[in-house]
């Protein structure tokens, strides 16, 4: 079946450090790969997606990769911000689920970061 | 455009109850998907609603059920209340099954807690 592993967390960075959020996957066919993230109190909100390989994702400064030959969509971005505190989930939406809107999510990896 | 939106936000319910969430989509949104989000399971499909039709539904006992109205409103009702029950129940949205591209858009989630 589908999966997705994410690096876990907690992470804790400094203001204007380098991050890198590791994602690999295993899926049917050629899924779509998506990043959410969820600030305290809410829902989850889209940062951003790829739908097929060597698509570039990017939203806020964030960027993410569809690596077909490592199954990998790495989150990352140059110099983070105290905002960007909040859980990442990486997600994935498989081919053989065509038609269908289920998303396989990881774990989610918390972020925070200190002024 | 306003977003999903879910009511309510949060509930607290004892054991043996029934519970019914309900769900607006985004307008002109067709697809509903249901998810149950805890510290030890993370985040989990439940079930997906498109056109009053459930297309998709995830590894849960039959406690767990929805319905979609033919305005893509949708309510999930879970019956004789557990304690492993308590979760943030998060609803989506998505214009439909005409790409499998197309992202989902999460509600703020309602909170449920059952004693």
């Amino acid at each position: 079946g589908d999966s997705v592993t994410q690096m876990e967390g907690p992470v804790t960075l400094s203001e204007e450090a380098f991050l890198t959020i590791n994602c690999t996957y295993t899926a049917t066919g050629y899924p779509s790969l998506f990043w959410y993230v969820q600030y305290p109190g809410e829902g989850l909100q889209l940062l951003l997606k790829a739908t097929k390989a060597d698509d570039k994702g990017s939203n806020k400064g964030f960027e993410a990769t569809y690596r077909k030959e490592t199954t990998s969509f790495h989150l990352e971005k140059g110099s983070v911000q105290v905002s960007d505190s909040a859980v990442y989930f990486c997600a994935l939406s498989s081919d053989a689920n065509f038609g269908n809107e289920k998303l396989t999510f990881g774990t989610g990896t918390r972020l925070t970061i200190i002024p | 455009k306003a977003g999903v939106t879910q009511t309510p936000r949060y509930l607290i319910k004892t054991r043996g109850q029934q519970v019914t969430l309900s769900c607006s989509p985004i307008s002109g949104h067709r697809s509903v998907s249901w998810y149950q989000q805890t510290p030890g399971q993370g985040l989990q499909f439940l079930f997906e609603y498109f056109s009053e039709t459930q297309r998709n539904k995830g590894n849960f006992p039959g406690r767990f059920s929805g319905r979609q109205f033919s305005n893509s409103r949708s309510e999930m009702n879970v019956s004789t209340l557990e304690l492993g029950d308590s979760a943030l129940y998060l609803c989506a949205s998505s214009l439909g099954p005409e790409g499998r591209y197309r992202p989902q858009y999460f509600g703020p989630g309602t909170r449920l807690t059952v004693l």
